[in-house]
C-alpha cells in the first residue's frame, strides 16, 4: 500500500529556518509535490521533485531521497505570512496524487 | 493567472437534499478533480475527469456523482446528502495529458454542512 507521514504541527520563530519532513512508502513513484495552504484558502503549488537532491526556489527549498522514501521542505528567513499548512503529496504509479494530512506551521514573533 | 472558481464558499443543507457543487476553470485545462478535505486526513479524491463527458472514480466515490458537460465546468452532485458528507470540498484543475509534474490548481473550497 501507500502511506505518507508528516508532523501534524510545528512552531518556529520569525527570521529562523524550519524543516518540514515527509516520509512515504509506495510501490510506484512519479514524483513528490509540496503545496502551501493558508487557513480558509486554496492549496497552492510550491515545488516538485522527481530526482534525488535539493531544489531551491528563493526562501523555499525541497529535498528528495527516493531510496529513503523521504522529502523535506526547508523554509528560510521565516516571515509571519509563512504561517500555513504545508501539504506533501506523492504522485503514484497511476499518476494519482496521494496526500499527506499536512503540517500546520505556526510562526511566532 | 489560473483561476478555479467554486460557486459557493459555504453551504448548509439538510439530510436527504440533493446538493450541487459547481466548479469552473478559465485556463482551458483538460483535467479536473474533486477532493474532500477533513481534519487530520489528507485530501481524498472523489472523482476526476480528463475530458468532456468523461469521468473516473477516485478513492471515495460512494454517495457522489459528477458531471462534465463542458470543458471548463465540473460539477459534484450529492444525490441525497448525509451528515457524514459534512466537509470541505476542493476542486482542482490541471493542464494536459503529460501527467508527470502535473501541477494542480485549486479553488478556494466549499465548506458544506449537512444537518
Amino acid at each position: 500500500g501507500q502511506n505518507i507521514d508528516q508532523p501534524t504541527e510545528m512552531t518556529a520563530t520569525e527570521g529562523a529556518i524550519v524543516q518540514i519532513n515527509c516520509t512515504y512508502q509506495t510501490s510506484g513513484f512519479n514524483g513528490l509535490f509540496w503545496y502551501q495552504q493558508h487557513a480558509g484558502e486554496a492549496p497552492t503549488f510550491l515545488s516538485y521533485n522527481v530526482l534525488d537532491g535539493l531544489e531551491e526556489k528563493g526562501r523555499f527549498s525541497s529535498f528528495l531521497s527516493r531510496s529513503k522514501g523521504y522529502s523535506y521542505l526547508l523554509l528560510k528567513e521565516l516571515q509571519m505570512k509563512d504561517s500555513a499548512s504545508y501539504l506533501c503529496a506523492l504522485l503514484d504509479s497511476n499518476y494519482q496524487l496521494i496526500w499527506g494530512a499536512g503540517t500546520k506551521l505556526i510562526i511566532k514573533p | 493567472d489560473v483561476k478555479v472558481t467554486q460557486s459557493s464558499r459555504y453551504l448548509v443543507k439538510r439530510t436527504g437534499e440533493k446538493v450541487f457543487l459547481e466548479c469552473v476553470q478559465d485556463m482551458d485545462h483538460e483535467n479536473m478533480f474533486w477532493y474532500r478535505q477533513d481534519p487530520g486526513l489528507g485530501l481524498r479524491l472523489i472523482y476526476f475527469s480528463y475530458d468532456v463527458k468523461m469521468k473516473e472514480k477516485g478513492d471515495i466515490p460512494e454517495g457522489y456523482s459528477v458531471s462534465r458537460e463542458k470543458k471548463e465546468r465540473f460539477s459534484l452532485i450529492l444525490e441525497s446528502a448525509s451528515t457524514n458528507q459534512t466537509s470541505m470540498y476542493l476542486c482542482a484543475s490541471s493542464f494536459g495529458t503529460d501527467l508527470a509534474k502535473n501541477i494542480q490548481y485549486f479553488g478556494a473550497g466549499t465548506r458544506l454542512s449537512v444537518l
